[in-house]
């Protein structure tokens, strides 16, 4: 398996342009999850989702962000207008039936609005 | 808003020597993580020990939890130049059975010198 996949792996855009991060969890995982990294918040939760239905998006810092899971194999976290605070790296993770075994995270997106 | 604290927030040893992290949270869980992180990369799931459970081994790795002081600890033995990474504790909580939501807390920095 080649794990979660995250793409793109970096992206710089200008302040007002829309931005999608896209995901491909495991196959057969039912739970993804999306993650902000910054040196000053940490790790935050954004959204998750199991079976492709959105669970809890109180991470979720704004209207400007929104996240989809149309199908098992593809998620899309999108932000729109950027904003330069939005400058972080989002990881994706994704988990099966077996909570015991822990989750498995992406390469992450290190995104730069500048 | 972050679930987990851990101390120290940066620890450095000699190689061989041991490495104790510690983590503390406030609400009730069903389990306790830990993920390492390298610099640059994703997070990687180490060992995950269940709410029951007192303590845990894996290799090189043991984890102890005390639900009653709401806290956890990790110990490396044994350290390497390689066990050079940043250290996670996350809870883990079932929300309507429908997965389990984590919740990282702001890490450990250990730096093994060879």
């Amino acid at each position: 398996d080649a794990g979660v996949i995250q793409s793109p792996r970096h992206e710089v855009t200008e302040m007002g342009q829309e931005v999608t991060l896209r995901c491909k969890p495991i196959s057969g995982h039912n739970s993804l999850f999306w993650y902000r990294q910054t040196m000053m918040r940490g790790l935050e939760l954004l959204i998750y989702f199991n079976n492709n239905v959105p669970i809890d998006d109180s991470g979720m810092p704004e209207d400007r962000f929104s996240a989809k899971m149309p199908n098992a194999s593809f998620s899309t976290l999108k932000i729109q207008p950027s904003e330069p605070r939005d400058s972080a790296v989002y990881f994706c993770a994704s988990g099966g039936r077996d909570t015991d075994v822990g989750y498995t995270f992406g390469s992450g997106t290190r995104l730069t609005v500048v | 808003s972050q679930q987990g604290e851990e101390d120290p927030q940066a620890l450095s040893i000699q190689e061989g020597e041991n490495a104790t992290m510690n983590c503390s949270y406030k609400t009730s869980i069903n389990n306790l993580q830990w993920y390492r992180q390298n610099s640059g990369r994703g997070l990687v799931h180490l060992i995950l020990i269940r709410s029951n459970e007192r303590e845990k081994h894996s290799g090189r790795l043991r984890v102890t939890l005390d639900t009653s002081k709401k806290s956890s600890s990790l110990l490396i033995t044994a350290s390497r130049a390689a066990d050079t990474a940043s250290y996670f504790c996350a809870t883990g909580s079932a929300v309507l059975m429908s997965g389990s939501r984590l919740t990282f807390g702001e890490g450990t920095q250990l730096t093994v010198n060879p």
